[in-house]
């Protein structure tokens, strides 16, 4: 069964640079969601949007942005990157009235130097 | 969103049944409850979700007592795989909106 796709599974970036992760749903899932997971640290949501309209918002910082396109894959933008910023960053994806069941998928491990 | 504690970690043999307590003392009406295990450097992956009473899937239990103030999952005879931090959480799927939070999981060590 096909399942949550992210992309780039690795990225190095430096301080300050910019970086894009995107991610695509399991086919004919409408509702994306975004966290963050350092090491050692239990996920943090981000962000979620569901029929691409942004629908909840958690511990998102200012420097990134999230949207969702109309073939329902969505792009996590973070610019001015901090050596913080250095995590794993999970896109799941869900159909709207199961939102507690969400599909993950790998990750992509984000490192700042 | 309901609040839930779990132990922050349990020890366990292979072949032994597990059984991790979450409490939720402040759930609402339509919240469900959902459990998700998660391996080192690879996304949660979902376990089982129930209301009330008990459920039963091809890898755990869930048994949550009539008050709903907490829940159980259980895993039988567990195997070194196992070894993952297991999630609790609680929401309503249908109206409660789509932010999740993950609290502090239960790490579960099973050893040989």
């Amino acid at each position: 069964a096909a399942g949550v796709i992210q992309s780039p599974r690795h990225l190095i970036k430096e301080k300050r640079e910019t970086a894009t992760l995107k991610c695509y749903p399991i086919p004919r899932h409408d509702t994306v969601y975004w966290y963050q997971q350092g090491p050692g640290q239990d996920p943090q949501f981000l962000i979620s949007f569901y029929e691409k309209m942004q629908s909840d918002k958690g511990s998102i910082p200012d420097r990134f942005s999230a949207q969702q396109f109309s073939d329902y894959h969505s792009e996590l933008n973070m610019s001015s990157l901090e050596l913080g910023d250095s995590a794993l960053y999970f896109c799941a994806s869900s159909l709207q009235g199961a939102q507690e069941t969400q599909y993950f998928g790998p990750g992509t491990r984000l490192l700042v130097l | 969103l309901a609040k839930t504690t779990q132990p922050i970690s349990m020890d366990s043999y292979e072949g032994q049944e597990v059984n991790i307590t979450c409490s939720h003392n402040n759930i609402a009406t339509n919240d469900y409850i959902t459990w998700y295990q998660q391996f080192p450097s690879q996304g949660p992956r979902f376990i089982i979700q129930g209301y009330k009473t008990k459920v039963t899937n091809e890898v755990a239990s869930l048994f949550i007592p009539a008050d709903r103030k907490s829940s159980t999952l259980s895993l039988p005879r567990v195997s070194l795989s196992d070894t993952a931090v297991y999630y609790c959480l609680v929401g309503d799927p249908y109206t409660g909106g789509f932010k999740t939070i993950f609290g502090a999981g239960t790490r579960l060590f099973v050893k040989a």
